[in-house]
């Protein structure tokens, strides 16, 4: 049962456009949410979170936003450039401390 | 530098053999994970430590095992191992009850 899910397997974007990465989860005992990026051959690298009680965290050109209604997460890059093309993951975890769980990944790739 | 450490980076080994992976979470984190990522799919989670004690377990195979140890670092022990174990294993290491985890750059298994 994949609970947090990101149906776009791929994302291409041109340089300075804004890139919308979207998550969907089904465990409503989620509480925190967080998105990585990936680089080939390296491990994921901590982007930005977001708690269940707020519905947008921002931080420099990344934003997330949470929609808790509809189980919906969405994470915007303004402007895209070139070395944001990595693998963008998102995860949730419920209470203090659990597990991560992740989505599949998005390939995001930021044309010239 | 995430500031978790993983040995080996790479590791090639027969089908039926036992392999030992190693991980050194950041100083003064308490929890580990172990994931495992399986060609371009999401991370799966294996097993979470904290403190030392076995604190969450996912779909983890019998044939595996896992150990903090006193100093905090963790050990993965794959056994009996088959050519579809080949994967990406990742170690990530939280201070406690919230917040990001932090990744390791992986151990790549290949079994042959």
């Amino acid at each position: 049962d994949q609970q947090v899910k990101q149906n776009s397997p791929s994302l291409s974007v041109q340089e300075g456009r804004i890139s919308i990465l979207n998550c969907d989860y089904t465990n409503s005992m989620f509480d925190y949410f967080l998105w990585y990026k990936k680089y080939p051959a390296e491990g994921p690298t901590f982007l930005i979170s977001i708690s269940s009680i707020k519905d947008k965290n921002e931080d420099g050109r990344f934003t997330v936003f949470l929609n808790k209604s509809a189980k919906h997460l969405s994470l915007h890059i303004v402007p895209s450039q070139p070395g944001d093309s990595a693998v963008y993951f998102c995860a949730a975890s419920t209470g203090g401390g659990n597990k991560l769980t992740f989505g599949t990944g998005t390939q995001l790739k930021v044309e010239l | 530098d995430s500031g978790v450490t993983q040995t080996p980076k790479h590791l090639i080994t027969a089908t039926g053999q036992r392999v030992t992976l190693r991980c050194s979470p950041r100083s003064g984190d308490l929890s580990v994970y172990w994931y495992q990522q399986s060609l371009d799919q999401g991370l799966q989670f294996l097993i979470q430590y904290y403190n030392g004690e076995e604190r969450a377990k996912g779909n983890i195979l019998e044939r595996f095992s896992a150990q903090q140890f006193p100093d905090l670092h963790s050990e993965l022990n794959l056994s009996s191992l088959e050519l579809g174990d080949s994967a990406l294993y990742f170690c990530a290491s939280r201070f406690g009850t919230g917040g990001e985890a932090f990744f390791g750059q992986g151990t790549r298994l290949t079994v042959v």
